[in-house]
């Protein structure tokens, strides 16, 4: 049930750009993305809660086809500072209001 | 502002010892609240989730305990260490069910 995360690491230079997925095999109706770096406790980015939204914080943003039950993190003109391990949390209907988190993307930043 | 507290910041502890970690919310009232565990290097795992005073949900069989017995308080508590219970404990809440959760500073646990 755990909900898989692609890709698992990814190396960007500042000002490129990244997508990490998030999959899962259960029907949504939530997704939360994290940032947690090395550490430290995670830190809340966005909430998706209903399919086909979309939301944007800066340069990131992120998207959730409830459909296809997954969710994309956009990260655009990356900087030093996004890097970290990304998580997603997943909310399933048959699952109350517990999160499953996936396994994490560690995104690394490079000048 | 709403704030979250956890201590001990780190732990050292042998195995077969007690355990208590604690977690305490300021500024909101009957928050949800949360323990996971994370694994060097892995995931987070949920432990165990409350809604309300004395209510807890356990998700994964182990010989952890927790108990809620004021509000804003969470406690995490073992009889026994075990090697395997070494982590990075952070104790999370919510205002709602799907609303999103906010992370405490963690404990860093090391059972030698």
């Amino acid at each position: 049930q755990q909900p898989v995360q692609s890709p698992q690491a990814v190396i960007l230079r500042e000002g490129e750009d990244a997508v990490i997925n998030c999959s899962s095999s259960k029907a949504l109706y939530s997704v939360h993305w994290y940032r947690q770096k090395h550490g430290e406790a995670p830190v809340f980015l966005m909430i998706l809660l209903k399919g086909g939204e979309q939301k944007g914080h800066e340069k990131i943003s992120a998207s959730f086809n409830e459909k296809k039950q997954q969710s994309s993190l956009y990260l655009t003109a990356s900087q030093l500072s996004y890097s970290g391990t990304y998580f997603c949390g997943t909310g399933n209907y048959n699952q109350g209001g517990k999160l499953i988190f996936g396994q994490g993307t560690e995104l690394s930043v490079k000048p | 502002s709403q704030t979250i507290h956890q201590w001990p910041a780190t732990l050292v502890q042998p195995v077969g010892s007690p355990l208590s970690l604690e977690c305490t919310v300021e500024g909101t009232s009957n928050p949800n609240l949360y323990w996971y565990r994370q694994a060097a290097g892995r995931g987070l795992q949920l432990l165990f989730y409350s809604v309300g005073i004395g209510q807890i949900s356990s998700e994964v069989p182990q010989n952890l305990s927790a108990s809620r017995p004021q509000d804003r308080q969470f406690i995490l508590s073992s009889k026994k260490l075990l090697l395997s219970d070494s982590g990075f404990y952070l104790c999370a809440w919510s205002v709602a069910t799907r609303s999103e959760q906010y992370f405490g500073p963690g404990t860093r646990l090391t059972v030698t």
